[in-house]
């Protein structure tokens, strides 16, 4: 079936540096989505890209859909504490989740 | 408050046992998923409804089963429980349709299996 990877897994950085995590799928995907998800907390959408090498930004964060429609990619500019959580990447119909990469941002 | 509601929030129960987990979508919201996530895990897709059928389904065990009533709440039954079912499960809703779009998501019910 379907499965959607995602890494990394972990990624800690200093307050100021960039932060990307990726997204690859096994088949092509309709759709992708990106939710974030405090600690403690529940999913929050973020984005949703349907288009081949689609690009959206979103203040500091910048999503990108691969041509192929298998890859996304999450980045943020200049991290900042609020940052810190957890990023999903979601795919196709069934909206099956990456297993996510944890963001600390260290002050 | 993204207007789904999923009740108990808490739920510690001994092993062997069955527990109902409730879930009511924003109010408009034709589709209803159920996720799991477990410790340090991501979120595993069990299945899904929209509008009373059932659309899709995921790894969702034999002991565990789902329904989507007329008004469109949503419960999912776990039964013989063991151990490794505590985790945290989520409902989400959309509007549905293809894409999916945007998944609003519960607070969550913590399962604890004792």
């Amino acid at each position: 079936g379907q499965q959607v990877m995602q890494i990394p897994q972990y990624q800690h950085v200093q307050e100021g540096e960039d932060f990307t995590t990726y997204c690859n799928s096994s088949t092509t995907l309709s759709n992708i989505q990106w939710y974030k998800q405090r600690p403690g907390g529940h999913p929050v959408f973020l984005i949703q890209l349907v288009k081949s090498g689609e690009v959206k930004k979103q203040k500091r964060l910048t999503f990108q859909f691969g041509e192929a429609k298998k890859n996304s990619s999450l980045h943020i500019t200049a991290t900042q504490t609020t940052d810190v959580g957890t990023y999903f990447c979601a795919g196709g119909g069934k909206l099956i989740f990456g297993q996510g990469t944890e963001l600390s941002v260290k002050p | 408050d993204s207007g789904v509601t999923q009740t108990p929030k808490h739920l510690i129960t001994a092993t062997g046992q069955r527990v109902t987990l409730r879930c009511s979508p924003r109010s408009g919201d034709l589709s209803v998923y159920w996720y799991q996530q477990s410790l340090d895990q991501g979120l595993q897709f069990l299945i899904q409804y929209y509008n009373g059928e059932e659309r899709a389904k995921g790894n969702i065990l034999e002991r565990f089963s789902a329904q989507q009533f007329p008004d469109l709440h949503s419960e999912l039954n776990l039964s013989s429980l063991e151990l490794g079912d505590s985790a945290l499960y989520f409902c989400a809703s959309s509007v549905g349709g293809s894409p999916p779009g945007e998944l609003f998501f519960g607070e969550g019910s913590r399962l604890t299996v004792l």
